[in-house]
């Protein structure tokens, strides 16, 4: 079965400073894996996938993430943070064969600091 | 595009009322999922249907949970009798074939879901 686990429930940092969200990864068989962003009471958002092309990919709002297989990771980040970045993100993974559905992690809160 | 439909956006119910909520998806996708996201259990699927038939509902807690899909544009999800413990938010997404854009999905704004 698959599953993901995100490091750190909460996140906090200061505006402009780096954003590192952490992502790990189960899977038997190479996965698609994604993330996705949510503000609050609205539906989740997708920044980026990864589906085996370039193992470093960019999303929207200057967001990206790296899949490293060796380490079963796919880490998101972004250079310099904005106020507006403040939301919960979650990592996900689902298999390849089909449309298939997405497995979740707990997700993480990310606090943007004046 | 119009996106991912869900109504109603928010529903206050009191226990043992029938409960449905709705959803829309984008056309020409042929995918559906309904999750729940509750603080305790995070997002969890309940069930998906591909090209309108269901695929797998073992993530539908129990027999008072239904969920049907009669046409590709068209979804429901019922709670009958709702209870306390159903609180939550949930969510409609829908995905196109894979083979065109990887498996992602487009999700709805979510219906929240109050059982008093």
């Amino acid at each position: 079965a698959q599953s993901v686990t995100q490091l750190g429930s909460h996140v906090s940092v200061s505006e402009g400073a780096l954003v590192l969200l952490r992502c790990n990864y189960s899977s038997s068989v190479p996965p698609y894996l994604f993330w996705y962003v949510q503000y609050p009471n609205q539906g989740l958002q997708l920044l980026l996938k990864y589906t085996s092309a370039a193992t470093l990919v960019k999303g929207i709002n200057g967001f990206e993430a790296e899949f490293k297989k060796s380490e079963t990771s796919f880490h998101l980040t972004k250079p310099s943070a904005h106020m507006s970045d403040a939301a919960e993100y979650f990592c996900a993974v689902s298999e390849r064969s089909g449309n298939t559905p997405l497995v979740f992690g707990k997700g993480t809160r990310l606090s943007v600091i004046a | 595009d119009a996106g991912v439909i869900q109504s109603p956006r928010h529903e206050v119910t009191e226990m043992g009322q029938e409960v449905t909520l709705r959803c829309k998806p984008i056309s020409g996708h042929n995918s559906l999922f309904w999750y729940r996201q509750t603080m305790m259990r995070g997002l969890e699927l309940l069930i998906y249907f591909n090209n309108n038939v269901p695929i797998d509902d073992s993530g539908m807690p129990e027999d008072r949970f239904s969920a049907k899909m009669p046409n590709a544009s068209f979804s429901t999800l019922k709670i009958q009798p709702s209870e306390p413990r159903d609180s939550a938010v949930y969510f409609c997404a829908s995905s196109p074939k894979r083979e065109a854009l990887g498996g992602e999905q487009y999700f709805g704004p979510g219906t929240r879901l109050t059982v008093t």
